[in-house]
Protein backbone atom coordinates (compact mmCIF):
# COMPACT_ATOMS: atom_id res chain seq x y z
CA UNK A 1 0.00 0.00 0.00
CA UNK A 2 1.58 3.16 -1.11
CA UNK A 3 1.12 6.22 1.33
CA UNK A 4 0.68 9.89 0.68
CA UNK A 5 3.51 11.76 -1.31
CA UNK A 6 3.98 15.07 -1.79
CA UNK A 7 6.54 17.16 -4.34
CA UNK A 8 8.57 18.63 -4.19
CA UNK A 9 10.06 18.85 0.03
CA UNK A 10 11.17 22.13 -0.13
CA UNK A 11 10.80 25.28 -1.87
CA UNK A 12 12.08 29.17 -2.21
CA UNK A 13 10.16 31.65 -3.81
CA UNK A 14 10.18 35.63 -3.85
CA UNK A 15 7.09 37.45 -2.71
CA UNK A 16 4.34 38.03 -5.60
CA UNK A 17 5.33 34.78 -7.72
CA UNK A 18 3.05 31.79 -7.85
CA UNK A 19 3.85 28.41 -6.71
CA UNK A 20 1.99 25.11 -7.37
CA UNK A 21 2.53 21.83 -4.86
CA UNK A 22 1.58 18.63 -5.53
CA UNK A 23 0.31 15.50 -3.54
CA UNK A 24 -0.88 11.73 -4.54
CA UNK A 25 -3.25 10.09 -2.40
CA UNK A 26 -3.04 7.00 -0.52
CA UNK A 27 -4.16 3.87 -2.83
CA UNK A 28 -7.92 3.54 -2.61
CA UNK A 29 -8.51 7.00 -1.26
CA UNK A 30 -10.64 9.48 -3.11
CA UNK A 31 -10.86 12.55 -1.32
CA UNK A 32 -7.71 14.58 -0.57
CA UNK A 33 -7.87 17.94 2.02
CA UNK A 34 -5.02 20.60 1.94
CA UNK A 35 -4.01 22.16 5.37
CA UNK A 36 -1.29 25.02 6.11
CA UNK A 37 1.09 24.85 8.91
CA UNK A 38 2.81 27.97 10.06
CA UNK A 39 5.84 27.23 12.51
CA UNK A 40 4.67 26.96 15.96
CA UNK A 41 1.42 26.03 14.74
CA UNK A 42 -1.35 23.31 14.84
CA UNK A 43 -2.32 22.31 10.89
CA UNK A 44 -4.90 24.73 9.67
CA UNK A 45 -7.57 23.26 7.05
CA UNK A 46 -7.47 25.32 3.73
CA UNK A 47 -9.88 23.03 1.39
CA UNK A 48 -10.57 19.83 0.65
CA UNK A 49 -11.31 17.77 -2.84
CA UNK A 50 -13.92 15.12 -3.65
CA UNK A 51 -14.78 13.87 -6.98
CA UNK A 52 -12.71 16.75 -8.71
CA UNK A 53 -14.94 19.11 -6.93
CA UNK A 54 -14.06 21.55 -3.87
CA UNK A 55 -16.14 20.05 -1.28
CA UNK A 56 -15.13 22.64 2.12
CA UNK A 57 -12.51 25.36 2.22
CA UNK A 58 -11.27 27.16 5.37
CA UNK A 59 -10.09 30.52 6.43
CA UNK A 60 -8.01 31.08 3.17
CA UNK A 61 -8.37 33.95 0.27
CA UNK A 62 -9.21 32.72 -3.21
CA UNK A 63 -5.62 33.22 -3.97
CA UNK A 64 -5.30 29.95 -2.25
CA UNK A 65 -6.55 27.66 -5.17
CA UNK A 66 -6.76 23.23 -5.43
CA UNK A 67 -7.30 20.89 -8.34
CA UNK A 68 -8.07 17.23 -7.85
CA UNK A 69 -7.22 14.80 -11.35
CA UNK A 70 -9.40 11.57 -11.81
CA UNK A 71 -6.49 9.70 -10.44
CA UNK A 72 -7.63 11.35 -7.01
CA UNK A 73 -3.72 13.47 -7.24
CA UNK A 74 -3.98 17.17 -6.23
CA UNK A 75 -2.61 20.12 -6.60
CA UNK A 76 -2.19 23.41 -4.29
CA UNK A 77 -1.58 26.66 -6.19
CA UNK A 78 -1.02 30.22 -4.40
CA UNK A 79 -0.57 32.98 -6.33
CA UNK A 80 0.38 36.53 -5.48
CA UNK A 81 2.98 35.28 -2.35
CA UNK A 82 3.51 36.62 0.84
CA UNK A 83 5.72 36.58 3.21
CA UNK A 84 3.29 35.02 5.64
CA UNK A 85 2.65 32.10 3.18
CA UNK A 86 6.36 30.76 4.58
CA UNK A 87 4.50 27.32 5.87
CA UNK A 88 4.62 23.74 5.97
CA UNK A 89 2.07 22.72 3.41
CA UNK A 90 0.62 19.22 4.11
CA UNK A 91 -1.97 16.96 2.06
CA UNK A 92 -4.01 14.44 3.27
CA UNK A 93 -6.07 11.70 1.97
CA UNK A 94 -9.02 9.64 3.23
CA UNK A 95 -12.09 7.36 1.97
CA UNK A 96 -15.49 8.68 2.12
CA UNK A 97 -16.75 5.82 4.37
CA UNK A 98 -18.60 8.15 7.06
CA UNK A 99 -15.03 8.17 9.83
CA UNK A 100 -12.62 9.49 7.03
CA UNK A 101 -9.92 9.01 9.29
CA UNK A 102 -7.47 11.54 7.59
CA UNK A 103 -3.89 10.41 6.43
CA UNK A 104 -1.31 12.91 5.88
CA UNK A 105 2.31 13.46 3.53
CA UNK A 106 5.27 14.37 4.82
CA UNK A 107 4.36 17.81 3.51
CA UNK A 108 6.53 20.83 1.59
CA UNK A 109 8.13 23.12 3.29
CA UNK A 110 7.50 27.02 0.98
CA UNK A 111 9.76 29.60 2.46
CA UNK A 112 8.64 32.68 0.44
CA UNK A 113 11.70 35.68 0.67
CA UNK B 1 -11.45 27.17 17.40
CA UNK B 2 -10.65 23.97 18.57
CA UNK B 3 -13.23 22.36 20.67
CA UNK B 4 -10.61 20.36 22.98
CA UNK B 5 -8.35 21.65 25.90
CA UNK B 6 -5.04 19.63 26.51
CA UNK B 7 -1.70 20.28 28.39
CA UNK B 8 0.82 22.42 27.02
CA UNK B 9 3.32 19.42 27.66
CA UNK B 10 4.21 16.01 29.65
CA UNK B 11 7.42 13.88 30.25
CA UNK B 12 6.87 10.16 30.92
CA UNK B 13 9.39 7.65 31.64
CA UNK B 14 10.87 5.67 28.52
CA UNK B 15 8.49 2.05 28.70
CA UNK B 16 6.26 3.35 31.25
CA UNK B 17 2.68 4.21 30.34
CA UNK B 18 2.12 7.70 29.04
CA UNK B 19 -1.15 8.69 29.47
CA UNK B 20 -2.64 12.04 27.67
CA UNK B 21 -5.61 13.94 28.65
CA UNK B 22 -8.25 15.47 26.62
CA UNK B 23 -11.08 17.97 27.88
CA UNK B 24 -13.88 18.00 25.19
CA UNK B 25 -16.85 19.18 27.75
CA UNK B 26 -19.19 20.90 24.56
CA UNK B 27 -18.67 18.07 22.33
CA UNK B 28 -22.08 16.75 20.68
CA UNK B 29 -23.57 13.10 20.05
CA UNK B 30 -22.97 13.51 16.33
CA UNK B 31 -18.82 14.18 17.08
CA UNK B 32 -15.98 11.56 16.96
CA UNK B 33 -13.22 11.93 19.07
CA UNK B 34 -9.99 11.53 17.03
CA UNK B 35 -5.91 11.65 18.21
CA UNK B 36 -2.89 12.38 15.95
CA UNK B 37 0.61 13.14 16.76
CA UNK B 38 3.34 14.94 14.58
CA UNK B 39 6.84 13.89 14.90
CA UNK B 40 9.42 17.21 14.71
CA UNK B 41 9.08 18.38 10.57
CA UNK B 42 6.55 15.23 9.69
CA UNK B 43 3.17 15.55 8.68
CA UNK B 44 0.31 14.30 11.14
CA UNK B 45 0.06 10.62 11.85
CA UNK B 46 -3.33 8.93 12.70
CA UNK B 47 -3.11 7.07 15.91
CA UNK B 48 -7.16 6.26 16.74
CA UNK B 49 -10.58 7.64 16.92
CA UNK B 50 -13.43 6.82 18.71
CA UNK B 51 -17.17 7.74 19.10
CA UNK B 52 -18.32 6.93 22.56
CA UNK B 53 -16.79 3.31 23.20
CA UNK B 54 -13.32 2.56 24.17
CA UNK B 55 -11.15 1.57 21.22
CA UNK B 56 -7.44 -0.22 21.41
CA UNK B 57 -5.38 -0.81 18.15
CA UNK B 58 -1.69 -1.72 17.51
CA UNK B 59 -0.46 2.09 18.51
CA UNK B 60 -2.68 2.53 21.48
CA UNK B 61 -5.96 2.75 23.78
CA UNK B 62 -8.48 5.58 23.79
CA UNK B 63 -10.32 5.79 26.54
CA UNK B 64 -13.63 8.33 26.80
CA UNK B 65 -15.50 9.01 29.62
CA UNK B 66 -18.88 7.75 29.96
CA UNK B 67 -20.58 11.26 29.59
CA UNK B 68 -18.22 11.88 26.65
CA UNK B 69 -16.50 15.15 28.02
CA UNK B 70 -13.23 13.85 28.63
CA UNK B 71 -10.85 11.02 26.99
CA UNK B 72 -6.99 9.92 27.69
CA UNK B 73 -4.95 8.45 25.05
CA UNK B 74 -2.94 5.63 26.38
CA UNK B 75 0.56 4.65 24.93
CA UNK B 76 1.07 1.54 26.84
CA UNK B 77 4.49 1.21 26.48
CA UNK B 78 6.31 4.94 25.84
CA UNK B 79 9.94 4.99 23.75
CA UNK B 80 11.63 7.56 22.83
CA UNK B 81 10.00 7.60 19.02
CA UNK B 82 6.64 8.44 21.11
CA UNK B 83 8.43 12.14 22.20
CA UNK B 84 6.08 14.10 19.63
CA UNK B 85 3.55 16.89 20.13
CA UNK B 86 0.06 15.00 20.46
CA UNK B 87 -3.35 16.30 19.08
CA UNK B 88 -7.09 15.35 20.44
CA UNK B 89 -9.50 16.63 17.83
CA UNK B 90 -13.22 16.60 17.58
CA UNK B 91 -14.84 16.05 14.27
CA UNK B 92 -18.65 15.71 13.45
CA UNK B 93 -19.68 12.80 12.13
CA UNK B 94 -21.65 14.34 9.03
CA UNK B 95 -22.60 17.77 8.10
CA UNK B 96 -20.48 21.31 8.12
CA UNK B 97 -16.67 20.89 9.23
CA UNK B 98 -17.19 16.85 9.12
CA UNK B 99 -14.65 17.12 6.19
CA UNK B 100 -11.91 19.06 8.46
CA UNK B 101 -9.51 18.44 11.55
CA UNK B 102 -9.26 21.27 13.50
CA UNK B 103 -6.03 21.69 15.12
CA UNK B 104 -5.52 22.78 18.50
CA UNK B 105 -2.12 23.51 20.09
CA UNK B 106 -2.02 19.68 21.61
CA UNK B 107 0.43 18.52 24.13
CA UNK B 108 4.01 17.58 23.38
CA UNK B 109 5.02 14.45 24.73
CA UNK B 110 8.58 14.15 25.72
CA UNK B 111 9.70 10.54 26.69
CA UNK B 112 12.82 10.79 28.80
CA UNK B 113 15.40 7.62 28.66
Amino acid sequence: ETGVTQSPTHLIKTRGQQVTLRCSSQSGHNTVSWYQQALGQGPQFIFQYYREEENGRGNFPPRFSGLQFPNYSSELNVNALELDDSALYLCASSIRDGTESQYFGPGTRLLVL
Amino acid sequence: DAKTTQPPSMDCAEGRAANLPCNHSTISGNEYVYWYRQIHSQGPQYIIHGLKNNETNEMASLIITEDRKSSTLILPHATLRDTAVYYCIVRPRSGAGSYQLTFGKGTKLSVIP
